[in-house]
């Protein structure tokens, strides 16, 4: 059974950083692009970040050079360190597979991130 | 970016109606558009991909049109779990981009 599983969500201050982590089971991760895709709440969904299975990675402008995606295939892990985070960044976090289709076939629980004095 | 405006905003039906979800596009995305539902607490769950193919474990209720820029999601007729947020997504153009979403309710 394929398990996506996002940790390291909580209360941050403007400016601050947090690390989030995404465990992956049930399936062969290094075969597969993942991605981190985030909900304000209430909100609609916005795509944030990527990496492929080569490593190369895509970010949504409003992040771009403070978040930094990464995977250890070893760990079957995937994480999305975050720096410099603002008011705006509040959200829940949620890893995604892409699937063979390119389409999100599976999606973690998600991991609440609040950025807040 | 490409916009996904999603139609209606809220849409209220009774458990067995047709329901009738609206994505249009603000250019063209081909047949790259999938639709998601979305349960309160939950995370999104795929429906639809390239526009009109059903997901691995998805009922016959749900189905896809559309090309360009229109697309439609109807479902059939609705059961208890479909009551629930509907999200449309493109990835025919960089970002990928997901529609404001329709929330279905219970009349």
């Amino acid at each position: 059974e394929v398990q996506l599983v996002e940790s390291g969500g909580g209360l941050v201050q403007p400016g601050g950083s947090l690390r989030l982590s995404c465990a992956a089971s049930g399936f062969t991760f290094s075969s597969y692009d993942m991605h981190w895709v985030r909900q304000a709440t209430g909100k609609g969904l916005e795509w944030v970040s990527a990496i492929g299975v080569g490593g190369d990675t895509y970010y949504i402008g409003s992040v771009k050079g403070r978040f930094t995606i990464s995977r250890e295939n070893a760990k079957n892990s995937l994480y999305l360190q975050m720096n410099s985070l603002k008011a705006g960044d509040t959200a829940i976090y949620y890893c995604a597979r892409w699937s063979s289709s390119r389409w999100y076939d599976y999606w973690g629980q998600g991991t609440l991130v609040t950025v807040s004095s | 970016d490409t916009f996904l405006t999603q139609s209606p905003a809220t849409l209220s039906l009774s458990p067995g109606e047709r329901a009738t979800l609206s994505c249009r596009a603000s250019q063209s995305v081909s047949s790259s558009l999938a639709w998601y539902r979305q349960k309160p607490g939950q995370a999104p769950r795929l429906l639809i991909y390239d526009a009109s193919n059903r997901a691995t474990g998805i009922p016959a209720r749900f189905s896809g049109s559309g090309s360009g820029t229109d697309f439609t999601l109807t479902i059939s007729s609705l059961e208890p779990e479909d009551f629930a947020v509907y999200y449309c997504q493109q990835r025919s153009n960089w970002p990928e981009t997901f529609g404001q979403g329709t929330k279905l309710e219970i009349k």
